[in-house]
């Protein structure tokens, strides 16, 4: 079945680093792509998403490409602060339903 | 405005009792959501409504589990005879679903642990 795979954490970096959270998708088709954040004591909510090949999704100064050679959805921010401390959830579309990997805590270091 | 609301945050029960949990969506939003997380997992696809019909529920783990919204509003998860396996966030998350799966509202969950 459809599945998202993501790299596994935590993830530690110090403000200002460059981040790259990893993920790659199996799916039948061209599902819909989705990162979604978890920050502490708060709810998921969605960060961006990509609905076909080659688009590519962006928010708060995240971005990630829809690669479908690759089948890839991986998220990047150039500079990242201590307010991105979170756990990301890399996710995809299949029936009406989202389907998520396991998400990867990310900390921020002052 | 109101975001979706889950009741209890928290839940101890003993192995074997019944529990409920309700789900208040944000105010037309017509698709609901359940999921389960466990710890260092994502968030597991249990049942999802449109409207008042379980429109998928292939998720739920066995009959144990069951859900309903009838009347299209609120839902309430219920799981008979709970096993300390169950114990878990369960998250409920509503959306417009106009044209797909629009961006899914999650609440912040109802941690229940069986002991």
């Amino acid at each position: 079945g459809d599945s998202v795979t993501q790299m596994e954490g935590p993830v530690t970096l110090s403000e200002e680093a460059f981040l790259t959270i990893n993920c790659t998708y199996t799916a039948t088709g061209y599902p819909s792509l989705f990162w979604y954040v978890q920050y502490p004591g708060e709810g998921l909510q969605l960060l961006l998403k990509a609905t076909k090949a080659d688009d590519k999704g962006s928010n708060k100064g995240f971005e990630a490409t829809y690669r479908k050679e690759t089948t890839s959805f991986h998220l990047e921010k150039g500079s990242v602060q201590v307010s991105d401390s979170a756990v990301y959830f890399c996710a995809l579309e299949r029936d009406d339903k989202i389907i998520f990997g396991k998400g990867t805590r990310l900390h921020i270091l002052p | 405005g109101a975001g979706v609301s889950q009741t209890p945050s928290n839940k101890v029960t003993e192995k074997g009792k019944y529990v409920e949990l309700r789900c208040d969506p944000i105010s037309g939003h017509t698709a609901l959501y359940w999921y389960r997380q466990s710890l260092g997992q994502g968030p597991e696809f249990l049942i999802y409504f449109q409207g008042t019909g379980a429109a998928d529920d292939s998720g739920l783990p066995n009959d144990r589990f069951f859900a309903v919204r009838p009347e299209g509003s609120v839902s309430t998860l219920k799981i008979q005879r709970t096993e300390r396996g169950d114990s878990a966030v369960y998250l409920c998350a509503s959306s417009l679903n106009e044209q797909g799966v629009s961006p899914l509202h999650f609440g912040n969950g109802t941690r229940l642990t069986v002991t």
